[in-house]
């Protein structure tokens, strides 16, 4: 079946601008995740999802950041005011539940610059 | 906090060969590891899952987890080209959350 999709694939973007980026989990998963991976570095949490509430968004870096799901499937992550340091590979996964043997599946990521 | 760590490479072998990665974490009660690939410009993919101790083989990839030691290693036989990527080693403790290593980068030369 289709995997987990993620859009756009690419955003440029000037300081200071909001941007959208979108996931589409696989149909079924009930968990979602959005991860960030900056140049040359390991991913980094930000936040999960189980159903269409956050129990966990410890890993957003500021307030600038947000982000929802809605009717249990398609998540959006909002950066708002963006600045430079805010480049990155934005990841998306999901799971079928949320459970410590359920595998991670990811999405393509949103290639984020903000000039 | 599960703090991950992998070998820190690059690595490069020789086609053919066995490419070894290691990766170590913190949190003792961590009980799930996961070996990712990732190409260059790509996403992560899931080559093995293993949950117990012991060996895990798929193929060409061998995962091996000692848990007493709090280590997880991949081993790659037969090394092709194709292989050339960077492997992440992730864990999972009794939540949701996946802690990754910064991963290692392997080579393999033709």
């Amino acid at each position: 079946g289709a995997g987990v999709s993620q859009s756009p694939s690419n955003k440029v973007t000037e300081k200071g601008k909001d941007v959208e980026l979108r996931c589409d989990p696989i149909s079924g998963h009930t968990a979602l995740y959005w991860y960030r991976q900056s140049l040359g570095q390991g991913l980094e949490f930000l936040i999960y999802f189980q159903g269409n509430s956050a129990p966990d968004k410890s890993g957003l870096p500021s307030d600038r950041f947000s982000a929802e799901r809605t009717g249990g499937s398609v998540s959006t992550l909002t950066i708002q005011r963006t600045q430079q340091e805010d480049s990155a590979v934005y990841l998306c996964a999901s799971s079928l539940a949320a459970s410590s043997g359920d595998t991670q599946y990811f999405g393509p990521g949103t290639r984020l610059t903000v000039l | 906090q599960k703090e991950v760590e992998q070998n820190s490479g690059p690595l490069s072998v020789p086609e053919g060969a066995i490419a070894s990665l290691n990766c170590t974490y913190s949190d003792r009660v961590s009980q799930s590891f996961f070996w990712y690939r990732q190409y260059s410009g790509k996403s992560p993919e899931l080559i093995m899952s293993i949950y117990s101790n012991g060996d895990k083989e798929d193929g060409r990839f061998t995962a091996q987890l000692n848990k007493a030691s709090q280590y997880v290693s991949l081993l790659i036989r037969d090394s092709q080209p194709s292989d050339s990527a960077t492997y992440l080693c992730a864990v999972k403790g009794n939540d949701y959350k996946l802690s990754f290593g910064a991963g290692t980068t392997v080579t393999v030369r033709a």
